[in-house]
C-alpha cells in the first residue's frame, strides 16, 4: 500500500519567518508528487515535481524533489498571514492495479503577525 | 474556464433521504474524481471515472452511486446515508489517468459541505 508522510504535522511561525514542509513517500512506481494548499475549502494545487533535483518556484515558495531519498520539501520564505493553511503533499503511484493519488496527513501551518 | 464547480455547497440530510450532488467542468478534462474528507483529515479517493467509465471503486458502501453522464459532468447520489457519512465532498478532474506527465494533474472543486442528521 502506499504511503506519504508529512511532517511536522503543525508549526506555528511569525511572520517573516521562513519555513520548511516534508514529505516522505513509498509508492509503487512513482509517477509524480503534488503539493497542495487547503484553506477552508478545495485543495489548490501548488506544484507537480517529477524530476529529482530541479526546483519549482512560485514567488515565496519553491519545492524540490529527492527520488533517490524519497522526499520532496516546499519552502516559504518571509510568511504571511494569509500562508496560514493546510499544506498536502499526494504521490501518484500505483500501488494496486490503478494510478491514484495518495495524500499525506497535511501539515498545519498557522502565520502569526 | 479552468475550474471545477459543485453543487450545492452545503447539504443538511436525513437517513432515509435521497440527495445528489453535482459536480461539472469544462476544461475538457476526461478523469473525474469523488473524494471523501473528513475534518483534519486528508482527502480519501472515492470513484476515478476515465472515458465516462468507471475505472476505481475504492470499495465505497453501495449508499454511495456515481453517474458521469458526460464528460462535463459527474454525480453523486446518496441514498440511506449514515451520520458518519458526513464530510467534505470534493470532486477533481483531470485530463486522463493515462501516460503522460502533466494529464494527470487533478484540479479540485470547492466541495460540498454534508450534514447527515
Amino acid at each position: 500500500e502506499d504511503k506519504v508522510v508529512q511532517s511536522p504535522l503543525s508549526l506555528v511561525v511569525h511572520e517573516g519567518d521562513t519555513v520548511t514542509l516534508n514529505c516522505s513517500y513509498e509508492v509503487t512506481n512513482f509517477r509524480s508528487l503534488l503539493w497542495y494548499k487547503q484553506e477552508k475549502k478545495a485543495p489548490t494545487f501548488l506544484f507537480m515535481l517529477t524530476s529529482s533535483g530541479i526546483e519549482k518556484k512560485s514567488g515565496r515558495l519553491s519545492s524540490i524533489l529527492d527520488k533517490k531519498e524519497l522526499f520532496s520539501i516546499l519552502n516559504i520564505t518571509a510568511t504571511q498571514t494569509g500562508d496560514s493553511a493546510v499544506y498536502l503533499c499526494a504521490v501518484e503511484g500505483s500501488g494496486g492495479s490503478n494510478y491514484k493519488l495518495t495524500f499525506g496527513k497535511g501539515t498545519l501551518l498557522t502565520v502569526n503577525p | 474556464d479552468t475550474e471545477v464547480t459543485q453543487t450545492p455547497k452545503h447539504l443538511v440530510m436525513g437517513m432515509t433521504n435521497k440527495k445528489s450532488l453535482k459536480c461539472e467542468q469544462h476544461m475538457g478534462h476526461r478523469a473525474m474524481y469523488w473524494y471523501k474528507q473528513k475534518a483534519k483529515k486528508p482527502p480519501e479517493l472515492m470513484f476515478v471515472y476515465s472515458y465516462e467509465k468507471l475505472s476505481i471503486n475504492e470499495s465505497v458502501p453501495s449508499r454511495f452511486s456515481p453517474e458521469c453522464p458526460n464528460s462535463s459532468l459527474l454525480n453523486l447520489h446518496l441514498h440511506a446515508l449514515q451520520p458518519e457519512d458526513s464530510a467534505l465532498y470534493l470532486c477533481a478532474s483531470s485530463q486522463e489517468t493515462g501516460t503522460g506527465i502533466s494529464f494527470h494533474l487533478q484540479f479540485f472543486g470547492p466541495g460540498t459541505r454534508l450534514t447527515v442528521l
